[in-house]
């Protein structure tokens, strides 16, 4: 089975800090991707990269960037973290050409 | 852009009722995909729907993807404890292939 791996469950961190939240899949899939989840908004896109050194926008890029210098690994990055960027951060990734995603379990991130 | 309408937002169900939610898009769908997340984890994926008037069974769940393209229904027979957690629809919105989600259904099972 493919597995991604969020290494960080739970963050606390202050406001302004800067944050990594790392991503490593183990199944050389090409496609990954970044989502926030707020309760009642579902699964917002904030990143992807559709191949290693490639990014795109998602809906929500605000205030995030990212990075993948190896197509194992998607970084999510916050430069100056703030309190509106608290919530449960889900990475993802797939074979180029599916439509079906594999999740990691998920960073939970609380700015104070 | 396309905007998913799932529903209803939330369902507090007794063990052994079935369960039904729908999602319902502004535009057409060539696939339609639903997820179950357990609380504290990530979405895994329960279903995959690829052809309009599809009804695809995986144990109790059963989804089917509308004749109009622009709707699924995903149900759970004899609901059991296990069944709690957050269903999401989903479907690719552009040619690259990217998901939209929609708001997700939280299903909370009383015994």
């Amino acid at each position: 089975d493919v597995k991604v791996t969020q290494s960080s469950r739970y963050l606390v961190k202050r406001t302004g800090e800067k944050v990594f939240l790392e991503c490593v899949q183990d199944m050389d899939h090409e496609n990954m991707f970044w989502y926030r989840q707020d309760p009642g908004l579902g699964l917002r896109l904030i990143y992807f990269s559709y191949d290693v050194k490639m990014k795109e926008k998602g809906d929500i890029p605000e205030g995030y960037s990212v990075s993948r210098e190896k197509k194992e690994r998607f970084s999510l990055i916050l430069e100056s973290a703030s309190t509106n960027q608290t919530s449960m951060y889900l990475c993802a990734s797939r074979i180029s050409g599916a439509n079906v995603l594999t999740f990691g379990a998920g960073s939970r991130l609380t700015v104070l | 852009g396309q905007q998913l309408n799932q529903s209803p937002q939330s369902m507090f169900i007794q063990e052994g009722e079935d369960v039904s939610m729908n999602c319902t898009s502004s535009s057409i769908f060539n696939t339609w995909l639903w997820y179950k997340q357990d609380p504290g984890e990530g979405p895994v994926l329960l279903i995959a729907l690829y052809k309009a008037g599809e009804l695809t069974s995986n144990g109790r769940l059963t989804a089917q993807f509308g004749i109009t393209r622009k709707d699924s229904f995903l149900n759970i027979s004899a609901s059991i404890p296990s069944d709690v957690g957050i269903y999401f629809c989903a479907g690719p919105t552009d040619s690259w292939g990217k998901l939209q989600f929609g708001a997700g259904t939280q299903v909370v099972v009383t015994p």
